[in-house]
């Protein structure tokens, strides 16, 4: 596609049910992230996947967040049992590839804004 | 101490001015540097992206790096309204083998009056 597609752009929730946020990146991009932007906070790095490797969860905050990413495209992150601290923008990126140093830029989708009521 | 600093404002500046926009940062091994704007309830869209010490300029932009302070800088000429938006500086530490670590500072959200 022309750009990173995030679905949905809104989503209300009530607390305790799981949601599940689609990413479709840029095709060709190998490399695909999920952040996390809350009010007045920065942007939260969350998961990072680059081809086939073993993808970098070092940002999940809990056990309540997952994501898989099939068939090396399209990513899901997935909230379980949500919480109102769980209320924010999930931001999902791409880029050509997962190395810098060659001017590689990342592209952000516009974002899904979580509420968690 | 944060691994990088910004000020999140609000800065708010007249039509026509030069915006200076500023993080720093802890760790000396981060080797590229980004700026990132971001319009209200959209993704960040990335500006400039520089890898050594100096001034790169694109337009109204020009990004500055001083590896020495760790201390990076944007600067908006003749600024516009369009430009309101919150800034994000983002920096790369590159490990080597396909890993990398991408850190955001929290941004500063700009305002220019018309």
């Amino acid at each position: 596609g022309a750009g990173v597609s995030q679905s949905p752009s809104n989503k209300v929730t009530e607390k305790g049910k799981d949601v599940e946020l689609r990413c479709d990146p840029i095709s060709g991009h190998t490399a695909l992230y999920w952040y996390r932007q809350s009010l007045g906070q920065g942007l939260e790095f969350l998961i990072y996947f680059q081809g086939n490797s073993a993808p970098d969860k070092s940002g999940l905050p809990s056990d309540r967040f997952s994501a898989e990413r099939t068939g090396g495209s399209v990513s899901t992150l997935t909230i379980q049992r949500t919480q109102q601290e769980d209320s924010a923008v999930y931001l999902c990126a791409s880029s050509f590839s997962g190395t810098a140093g060659s001017g590689n830029t990342i592209y952000f989708g516009e974002g899904s804004w979580l509420t968690v009521v | 101490q944060k691994e990088v600093e910004q000020d999140p404002g609000p800065l708010s500046v007249p039509e026509g001015a030069i915006v200076s926009l500023n993080c720093t940062y802890s760790n000396s091994a981060f080797q590229y540097f980004m700026w990132y704007r971001q319009y209200s309830r959209k993704g960040p869209e990335l500006l400039m992206y520089t890898y050594s010490s100096g001034n790169k300029e694109d337009g109204r932009f020009t990004a500055q790096v001083d590896k020495s302070s760790k201390y990076i800088s944007l600067f908006i000429r003749d600024s516009q309204p369009s430009d309101s938006a919150t800034y994000l500086c983002a920096m790369i530490l590159y490990s080597g083998a396909g890993s990398y670590q991408l850190t955001f500072g929290k941004g500063t959200k700009l305002s220019v009056i018309p």
